[in-house]
């Protein structure tokens, strides 16, 4: 069974401070995405990266996909009381599928 | 507003009950999805519809029953759910099946509890 484990689960930070989430499996993904589920509301996309090694830069946050495309980070730069939310990571499994990760609830404090 | 638009968004029902549970998508896409969010579990994919066909049912229970009567409605049709059952059910679609970088859109998702 693929697994994705995100760390920390919670995370509660003053604005202004950086932060990084990370996502990490044993197998091997052909890409992976970054979603923001926000309370009420359905996940949505942050990013995708498909190749190991791969750093995507989206305004103050920052997206790296291991080499051996096994796991992922997210960093936020300076955090914003906006950037509060859960956010998922989610590897594709063949053709259409995607294993979410456990989540990271963040919580950040103005 | 993403869109795709899930009615209700709550629902509390008995065990004996049947109700279904509703998605829309305005986006002229081909694929639509169910997943199921619990509190302590990660987003499971529980079917997966692809031109109006399933083409994936992630060993979900019988009393899960999903219709696809065309490429913008997708239904889930419940009955006789235990307590566990419980949990936000999203719906999202995206283009196409294949591509890596597909983007799925969320709908907001139905809260249901089972009493």
């Amino acid at each position: 069974t693929q697994l994705l484990e995100q760390s920390p689960q919670f995370l509660s930070i003053q604005e202004g401070e950086n932060l990084t989430v990370y996502c990490n499996s044993s197998s091997v993904f052909s890409s992976l995405q970054w979603y923001r589920q926000e309370p009420g509301e359905g996940p949505v996309l942050l990013v995708t990266v498909v190749t190991g090694g791969e750093v995507k830069k989206l305004k103050r946050l920052t997206f790296q996909f291991g080499d051996a495309r096994k796991d992922s980070s997210l960093h936020i730069t300076a955090a914003q009381p906006g950037d509060t939310g859960l956010y998922l990571c989610a590897g594709r499994s063949g053709t259409y599928k995607y294993i979410f990760g456990t989540g990271t609830r963040l919580k950040v404090l103005a | 507003e993403t869109g795709v638009t899930q009615t209700p968004r709550h629902l509390v029902m008995g065990m004996t009950n049947k109700k279904s549970l509703k998605c829309e998508q305005h986006l002229g896409h081909n694929a639509m999805y169910w997943y199921k969010q619990s509190a302590k579990k990660p987003l499971e994919l529980m079917f997966v519809y692809s031109l109006e066909e399933r083409v994936e049912n992630n060993s979900v229970p019988s009393r899960f029953s999903p219709e696809c009567p065309n490429s913008s409605h997708l239904f889930l049709h419940l009955h006789t759910l235990q307590p566990e059952d419980s949990a936000l059910y999203l719906c999202a679609s995206s283009q196409d099946l294949a591509g890596a970088t597909d983007t799925q859109y969320f709908g907001p998702g139905t809260r249901l509890t089972v009493l």
